[in-house]
């Protein structure tokens, strides 16, 4: 695997439900994004992770839970999550923060 | 007043064509300019990174950045069926603490063969 991968792929979830989205780079960068895509909406930065710390938070609401193992693996745990959270989800990595950043495919979620 | 502004298209042109795509914004501190190319179902991926303002030319793609007018265009020459995408503008402020990106809408361009 190279690059930034995400799993899984497509996600279809019931509000009481817990999941959790998987982000991994094969890049050896330092900082690590979640993002939020919403249909005619600019991408929205929830969470960065510099060195495994996390340095942001966007004013997310807590049933979204950011984890960072390591530098290599991100993970977003989902909880009781609402309708108007089904977006596509992109993870990014940059060798360090403020270097350019470099995306995944995304997880597509849909909360019924 | 948005911090970017993009056009969202849809944009539709004959393959072949020169296709301009455009950000304007309003932040003046804004130094670092980006392209960003999405493929249905796919991630963002870089086309293009400008620092300032200038032209920076890349095949058959150009990032021009004009920083008097608050305004950023990306050129395609002869565009081809595989440039088929949403188009991103990104920008941020210079400084190793400012790494917030601010994205545009995005354009979604049509290449008719």
């Amino acid at each position: 695997e190279t690059g930034v991968t995400q799993t899984p792929r497509h996600l279809v979830m019931g509000m009481t439900n817990k999941k959790s989205l998987k982000c991994e780079q094969h890049l050896g960068h330092n900082a690590m994004y979640w993002y939020k895509q919403s249909a005619k909406k600019p991408l929205e930065l929830m969470f960065v992770y510099n060195f495994k710390e996390q340095t942001e938070n966007n004013s997310v609401p807590s049933r979204f839970s950011p984890e960072c193992p390591n530098s290599s693996h991100l993970f977003l745990h989902l909880h009781t999550l609402q309708p108007e959270d089904s977006a596509l989800y992109l993870c990014a990595s940059s060798p360090y923060r403020g270097d350019t950043q470099y995306f995944g495919p995304g997880t597509r979620l849909t909360v019924l | 007043q948005k911090e970017v502004e993009q056009d969202p298209g849809p944009l539709s042109v004959p393959e072949g064509a020169i296709v301009s795509l455009n950000c304007t914004y309003s932040n003046s501190a804004f130094q670092y300019f980006m392209w960003y190319r999405q493929y249905s179902r796919k991630g963002p991926e870089l086309l293009m990174y400008t620092y300032s303002s200038g032209n920076k030319e890349d095949g058959r793609f150009t990032a021009q950045v004009d920083k008097s007018s608050k305004y950023i265009s990306l050129f395609i020459r002869d565009s081809q069926p595989s440039d088929s995408a949403t188009y991103l503008c990104a920008m941020r402020r210079s400084g190793g603490s400012n790494y917030k990106l601010t994205f545009g809408k995005g354009t979604l361009l049509t290449v008719n063969p």
